[in-house]
């Protein structure tokens, strides 16, 4: 199995600053990299697939990037409605895994 | 809109069958993938395996020898069965729809908490 690491596990933050995620994979898994956002008591929701593409309807402030096993999640002005909890995924090869998640709440 | 309703019991004795089914409506469970995903409380989350649409199955190795993931296109529905459930099976199981090409998860549903107790 591919195992996915993700580093803060959390992080407090204000508004507007710029959040940093990283996300590492145990092998090479091209561009089969997906960020979600989950809110507490919701269902996760599909922010960036294929390392950097914008699922529709997600803000631009919202940004992926990396390359074979290390990627990073970027909200570039954290607002209100970005604290919340971020798993990476790895759908390279099954099973498809995700990271433990980074928690992201209000300094 | 695609929409995905998970349904089924919230509790379930020790060494029972779990079993969920999710209705897809707003459009065809044809020509996508069908996952179940699970989250123990507090925990995070764990891929339980998908179905295409076909019925062609891959099932997490952690689980394979207790699941079943089924599918009927008729009434736009694909189901979970886990057998000999124990405490460690207790969490939110949710349905989601894959891309058949990048595999990446774009619907959810709410999600439904099973407990499995006595």
């Amino acid at each position: 199995d591919i195992q996915m690491t993700q580093s803060p596990s959390s992080l407090s933050a204000s508004v507007g600053d710029r959040v940093t995620i990283t996300c590492r994979a145990s092998q090479s898994i091209g561009s089969s990299l997906n960020w979600y956002q989950q809110k507490p008591g919701k269902a996760p929701n599909l922010l960036i697939y294929g390392i950097s593409r914008l699922q529709s309807g997600v803000p631009s402030r919202v940004s992926g990037s990396g390359s074979g096993t290390d990627f990073t999640l970027t909200i570039s002005s954290l607002q209100p409605e970005d604290f919340a909890t971020y798993y990476c995924q790895q759908t390279f090869s099954t099973p498809f895994t995700f990271g433990p998640g980074t928690k992201v709440d209000i300094k | 809109q695609v929409q995905l309703q998970e349904s089924g019991p919230g509790l379930v004795k020790p060494s029972e069958t779990l079993s969920l089914t999710c209705t897809v409506s707003g459009g065809s469970i044809s020509d996508y993938y069908w996952s179940w995903i699970r989250q123990p409380p507090g925990k995070g989350l764990e891929w339980i395996g998908y179905i295409y649409y076909s019925g062609t199955t891959n099932y997490n190795p952690s689980l394979k020898s207790r699941v079943t993931i089924s599918v009927d296109t008729s009434k736009n529905q694909f189901s979970l069965k886990l057998t000999s459930v124990t405490a460690a099976d207790t969490a939110v199981y949710y349905c989601g729809r894959q891309d058949d090409i990048l595999m990446f998860l774009d619907y959810w549903g709410q999600g439904t908490l099973v407990t499995v107790s006595s």
